[in-house]
């Protein structure tokens, strides 16, 4: 069974800070994707990372994934109230299999 | 990007009694979907693969004759909750893959009685 710890699971910040989450595996992915979810509301996918090594920035919000493409970072960049959500990473294994495997999520909350 | 509906968005019913969830991709076909259950404030765990024209796959743990998943379409696929119980109260979420891609419902969020 492949598992993808997140850390931390839950991040208070100020506005204007600057933040990273982690998501760790010991499984290789073929892809990872990352969600954010607000309460009552299905998760809206934020991108998807598929080479080793890869970075991409969305805004504020800068992804990479790890050479071994074992695991992802999250940096988001000056904080703001609107970012505040649940956080989720989600590997996809490969091999003809489209199933995802989540993260716990990081509960993210950006106080003015 | 790709639209995935769910209907209802919420529901309350009693024990002993059936709900059916609706799961459509509005824009795009899928062959595959997925249902996943979601507990208050954890991560979502994946429930079954429905797959078009054929028998959907359940996880470990997942009763398939609790949890019917019919896949009838291109665009849709339904998830019925059979004689259901105040455990079974839960946010359902179905999503749809247009390759490489899976995209999310908004959720149902069912409530037993």
């Amino acid at each position: 069974t492949q598992l993808l710890e997140q850390s931390p699971q839950f991040l208070s910040i100020q506005e204007g800070e600057n933040l990273t989450v982690y998501c760790n595996s010991s499984s290789v992915f073929s892809s990872l994707q990352w969600y954010r979810q607000e309460p009552g509301e299905g998760p809206v996918l934020l991108v998807t990372v598929v080479t080793g090594g890869e970075v991409k920035k969305l805004k504020r919000l800068t992804f990479q994934f790890g050479d071994a493409r074992k695991d992802s970072s999250l940096h988001i960049t000056a904080a703001q109230p609107g970012d505040t959500g649940l956080y989720l990473c989600a590997g996809a294994s490969g091999a003809g299999s489209y199933q995802l495997t989540f993260g716990k999520g990081t509960k993210l909350s950006v106080i003015p | 990007g790709a639209v995935v509906s769910q209907h209802p968005s919420r529901v309350i019913c009693k024990s002993g009694t059936s709900v059916k969830i609706e799961c459509r991709s509005l824009d795009f076909q899928a062959t595959t979907m997925f249902w996943y259950r979601q507990f208050p404030k954890q991560s979502l765990m994946l429930m079954a693969t429905s797959n078009e024209g054929s028998k959907a796959t359940y996880e470990q743990g997942v009763e398939k004759d609790k949890f019917l998943i019919n896949h009838a379409s291109l665009t849709l696929s339904t998830l019925t909750v059979t004689s259901a119980h105040p455990e079974d109260s839960s946010f359902y979420i179905c999503s749809a893959r247009e390759d490489p891609f899976e995209y999310f419902g908004p959720g149902t969020r069912l409530t037993v009685t």
